[in-house]
């Protein structure tokens, strides 16, 4: 069955450290997201990518960046980590049918910057 | 820009009772409406689709419709179980840019036995 991993599951990082989120999916979708999770506001859309070598900034992504190296590898980055980006991060895959179209979520990664 | 209200933050019950969770959306294209369910250390999941007003999107025992004229969509379940206890989430599909899912805040259901 087709899936979308994540990695790490659990990361403790310090204000002002880089920390590198990493997603891969294996749906052969040309579409991928990260969301963050908070209470309070549901999923908030980060970055998104249509293929390889696009990204797209979402409705959050100040602080953020993110790399799409593959069709199958999309990651995340925090150039210099805030305790205000403490969340869990979701990553998910998506192909297109006429803009409408379901999305496979990863397991998450918890975040804490400390 | 497109937004989903979701006002029920948690709602609480016990086995075999009526489950309704409502949502209210925004958007200035047709939309296509989704409910989709979070269970305890996942990431959310599809449950419904519902891509015409006034008509039904059917799963596991759930029924979803919405209303064009009032703007909402609405999630019920004639008789919950344990097993159903998780977040669920309306969510509005992208009309601005392709692919984009707007998540309402999300409905912790927990279900009594």
């Amino acid at each position: 069955e087709a899936a979308v991993t994540q990695s790490p599951r659990n990361k403790v990082a310090v204000t002002g450290g880089k920390v590198t989120l990493s997603c891969n999916q294996t749906n052969n979708h040309n579409n991928m997201y990260w969301y963050r999770q908070d209470t309070g506001h549901g999923l908030r859309l980060i970055h998104y990518s249509y293929g390889a070598g696009s990204t797209e900034k979402g409705d959050i992504p100040d602080g953020y960046k993110a790399s799409r190296p593959s069709q199958e590898n999309f990651s995340l980055i925090l150039e210099l980590a805030t305790p205000s980006q403490t969340s869990v991060y979701f990553c998910a895959s998506g192909d297109p049918d006429w803009g409408i179209y379901e999305q496979y979520f990863g397991p998450g990664t918890r975040l804490t910057v400390l | 820009g497109d937004s989903v209200t979701q006002m029920q933050g948690q709602v609480t019950l016990s086995e075999d009772d009526f489950l309704f969770i409502n949502c209210t959306y925004s958007t200035t294209w047709y939309p296509t409406l989704f409910w989709y369910v979070q269970y305890p250390g996942e990431g959310p999941q599809l449950l419904l689709k519902v891509t015409t007003a006034n008509n039904k999107g059917i799963s596991r025992g759930f029924e979803a419709t919405y209303d064009k004229g009032t703007t909402s969509f609405h999630l019920q379940k004639a008789s919950v179980q344990e097993s159903d206890s998780a977040v669920y989430y309306c969510v509005l599909g992208g009309t601005q840019v392709v692919g984009q899912l707007t998540f309402g805040r999300g409905t912790r259901l927990q279900v009594y036995a």
